[in-house]
């Protein structure tokens, strides 16, 4: 089993729809969560950054961690077609390496 | 804040070149930085974790002689690709830690290196 599993779409949707995306960890030691996007051949850009579980919200973003299940999830509100690009969870361990584990990312479309 | 810039954008070069790839943290001082590889449609690769002043560590498989790295200042790191061949081919991509640990790692917008 992958540490980060995530499902690689890839994802649809039209404008204005409620994106969900999601990530599972298997290693409980993780305690920092992370989502970047990455546009096409452009270096990943940290969208949120969370350490607790429960929400956090930044504009039409928001991000949900429940560590007692290993799930995280980034949620886009109201969603626009400059959202498509590929998003990436990333998990890392308190303490220690400042290493990140990845997920492969979600390939996301947003259509007019 | 917390940008970080990396250059050249897109390199093209014959086989048996060597090619330093520059990673600057502009606007923050950069105590640790990572190199990483990216192939098409796959996730990102770490290579090494450059910290400035000390040897690289490198993951298992990454040859040090072949990814040469230096972090001779906290804001710059260097990758070397020494003697590259087509299989180097490939997305290389830098990010950088702003200050304490804990904090979240900051991307550059990568290097296309293409070897003929």
């Amino acid at each position: 089993q992958k540490e980060v599993e995530q499902d690689p779409g890839p994802l649809s949707v039209p404008e204005g729809a409620i994106v969900s995306l999601n990530c599972t960890y298997s290693n409980s030691a993780f305690q920092y969560f992370m989502w970047y996007r990455q546009y096409s051949r452009k270096g990943p850009e940290l969208l949120m950054y969370t350490y607790s579980s429960g929400n956090k919200e930044d504009g039409r973003f928001t991000a949900q961690v429940d560590k007692s299940s290993k799930y995280i999830s980034l949620f886009i509100r109201d969603s626009q077609p400059s959202d498509s690009a590929t998003y990436l969870c990333a998990v890392k361990e308190e303490g220690g390496s400042e290493k990140l584990v990845f997920g492969k990312g979600t390939k996301l479309t947003v259509n007019p | 804040g917390a940008v970080v810039s990396q250059h050249p954008s897109r390199v093209i070069c014959k086989s048996g070149t060597s090619v330093k790839i520059e990673c600057r943290s502009l606007d923050f001082q950069a105590t640790t930085m990572f190199w990483y590889r990216q192939f098409p449609k796959q996730s990102l690769m770490l290579m090494a974790t450059s910290n400035e002043g000390s040897k690289a560590t490198y993951e298992q498989g990454v040859e040090k002689d072949k990814f040469l790295i230096n972090h001779a200042s906290l804001t710059l790191s260097t990758l070397t690709v020494t003697s590259a061949h087509p299989e180097d081919s490939s997305f290389y991509i830098c990010s950088a830690i702003e200050g304490s640990s804990n904090q979240p790692q900051h991307f550059g917008d990568g290097t296309r290196l293409s070897i003929l």
